[in-house]
């Protein structure tokens, strides 16, 4: 079975900042990797697809990279309402979410 | 715009089935392109992927629930369901359906519904 390491589980960062989380998985993926975040209280929302790809309409400080065992996720310069948990999610195989980074403000 | 609305009791008995309705307005669920998916997440903390389904009643389980899990889809509703027998606190969580996009090299979930608590208690 496949399996998905993420890091920082946390992070505290202040605005401005360059931002990056990392993923990690157990055997090669090709580029079958997206990126959510989740405000409190609400669903997820798709970032990044296949990877590298933003989602239309995102904010063009989100980015991701990386293919077949780790990914990583970027937020250029971080912005109060980036606030959030991010995850990544595989689908190599079945589907398969990261464990999530939970980003504040320091 | 595509919606996704659950539905469903709030509390369910120990050892008793889960039931939930995921009810698809703004486009058709038998549309060839989608799958139709639910996700949990307990609170405070991640999401697991339940299964997913497609229009014609193909399905996919999570293995760690699959002798629990039953999906199923009423096309003549434009809604998919989720059955989950003999629960335990465990399963106390926010369920989510979505749209899933699972044709390689695509496999993404959007968009989600707003999510729906359910409590297992006695």
């Amino acid at each position: 079975d496949i399996q998905m390491t993420q890091s920082p589980s946390s992070l505290s960062a202040s605005v401005g900042d360059r931002v990056t989380i990392t993923c990690q998985a157990s055997q090669d993926i090709s580029n079958y990797l997206n990126w959510y975040q989740q405000k409190p209280g609400k669903a997820p929302k798709l970032l990044i697809y296949d990877a590298s790809n933003l989602e239309t309409g995102v904010p063009s400080r989100f980015s991701g990279s990386g293919s077949g065992t780790d990914f990583t996720f970027t937020i250029s310069s971080l912005q109060p309402e980036d606030i959030a948990t991010y995850y990544c999610q595989q689908y190599d195989n079945l589907p398969l979410f990261g464990g999530g980074t939970k980003v504040e403000i320091k | 715009q595509l919606q996704l609305q659950e539905s469903g009791p709030g509390l369910v008995k120990p050892s008793e089935t889960l039931s939930l309705t995921c009810t698809v307005s703004g486009g058709s669920i038998s549309s060839s392109s989608y799958y139709w998916g639910w996700i949990r997440q307990p609170p405070g903390k991640g999401l697991e992927w339940i299964g997913s389904i497609y229009y014609s009643g193909s399905t996919y389980y999570n293995p760690s629930l699959k002798s629990r899990v039953t999906i199923s889809v009423d096309t003549s509703k434009n809604q998919f369901s989720l059955k989950l027998s003999s629960v335990t606190a465990a399963d106390t969580a926010v369920y989510y359906c979505a749209r899933q996009r699972w044709e390689l090299p695509e496999g993404w979930f959007d968009p989600w519904g707003q999510g729906t608590l359910v409590t297992v208690s006695s």
